[in-house]
C-alpha cells in the first residue's frame, strides 16, 4: 500500500538555525497537510496545501513557517529560525480529495524535531 | 475555537475485558474519525463516521457518532493484548480536511 514517507526521522538544530523538514505524499494525491505533535500534548493542525498555494493554516503557522512543493512530489515544511518550543513531532499527511469522509488523510511517520 | 475531549485519558484492563473510550465537544463536527498511533509512528485510520447516529463497526470496534454529530464513543469487546495503544478522534472541519484532535486515550489490555 502507498505510504507517506517523511525524512529525517529526526533532526535536531540549534535554535536559530533554518530547517527544512520533507515530505513525499502519496502519488495520486492532492491535498497535503502539515501537523505537530509536542511532547504530551494534542495533534495541532498546522497547514494545509492545495493547487500549489496555501489554503488554510492555522495561529501556529506564523511567518517563521513556510510550504513548499518545489518537484510536484516533494512536499516541505521550512522553519527560518528555530525556537526551543518548536520542537515536536512534525508530521505530513495527505489524501486524494477535499472532504474527509470521502476520502481519508494517510499521515507519515513523523519528523522529530529537537531545537537544543 | 473547536474542542475535542477525550476520555479517560489512561485505561489499564485485563484481557478479554470490555472497555469504552469517550471523546466529546461542544462544536459540531462534519465527520469525526479514530485513528490509532503506535510510538514512533503517524497515526492511522480506523474509521470515519458521517452522520449523526451512526454506528460502525470493525471487528470487535464499535464506534458510534451522537445524533447531534458533538461526541463519538469507541468500544472494544473481548480486549486482547494487541490492542494496546494510542486512540485518538478527530473532528473534520465543514470546510473540508482541517482536523482537531482530542488529547487521546492511552489503552493497556494485560494478558
Amino acid at each position: 500500500e502507498p505510504e507517506v514517507t517523511q525524512t529525517p526521522s529526526h533532526q535536531v538544530t540549534q535554535m536559530g538555525q533554518e530547517v527544512i523538514l520533507r515530505c513525499v505524499p502519496i502519488s495520486n494525491h492532492l491535498y497535503f497537510y502539515w501537523y505537530r505533535q509536542i511532547l504530551g500534548q494534542k495533534v495541532e493542525f498546522l497547514v494545509s496545501f492545495y493547487n500549489n498555494e496555501i489554503s488554510e493554516k492555522s495561529e501556529i503557522f506564523d511567518d517563521q513557517f513556510s510550504v513548499e512543493r518545489p518537484d510536484g512530489s516533494n512536499f516541505t515544511l521550512k522553519i527560518r529560525s528555530t525556537k526551543l518550543e518548536d520542537s515536536a513531532m512534525y508530521f505530513c499527511a495527505s489524501t486524494r480529495e477535499s472532504r474527509s469522509y470521502n476520502s481519508p488523510l494517510h499521515f507519515g511517520n513523523g519528523t522529530r524535531l529537537t531545537v537544543t | 475555537t473547536q474542542l475535542l475531549e477525550q476520555s479517560p485519558q489512561f485505561l489499564s484492563i485485563q484481557e478479554g475485558e470490555n472497555l469504552t473510550v469517550y471523546c466529546n465537544s461542544s462544536s459540531v463536527f462534519s465527520s469525526l474519525q479514530w485513528y490509532r498511533q503506535e510510538p514512533g509512528e503517524g497515526p492511522v485510520l480506523l474509521v470515519t463516521v458521517v452522520t449523526g447516529g451512526e454506528v460502525k463497526k470493525l471487528k470487535r470496534l464499535t464506534f458510534q457518532f451522537g445524533d447531534a454529530r458533538k461526541d463519538s464513543s469507541l468500544h472494544i469487546t473481548a480486549a486482547q493484548p494487541g490492542d494496546t495503544g494510542l486512540y485518538l478522534c478527530a473532528g473534520a472541519s465543514a470546510a473540508g480536511n482541517k482536523l482537531t484532535f482530542g488529547g487521546g486515550t492511552r489503552v493497556l489490555v494485560k494478558p
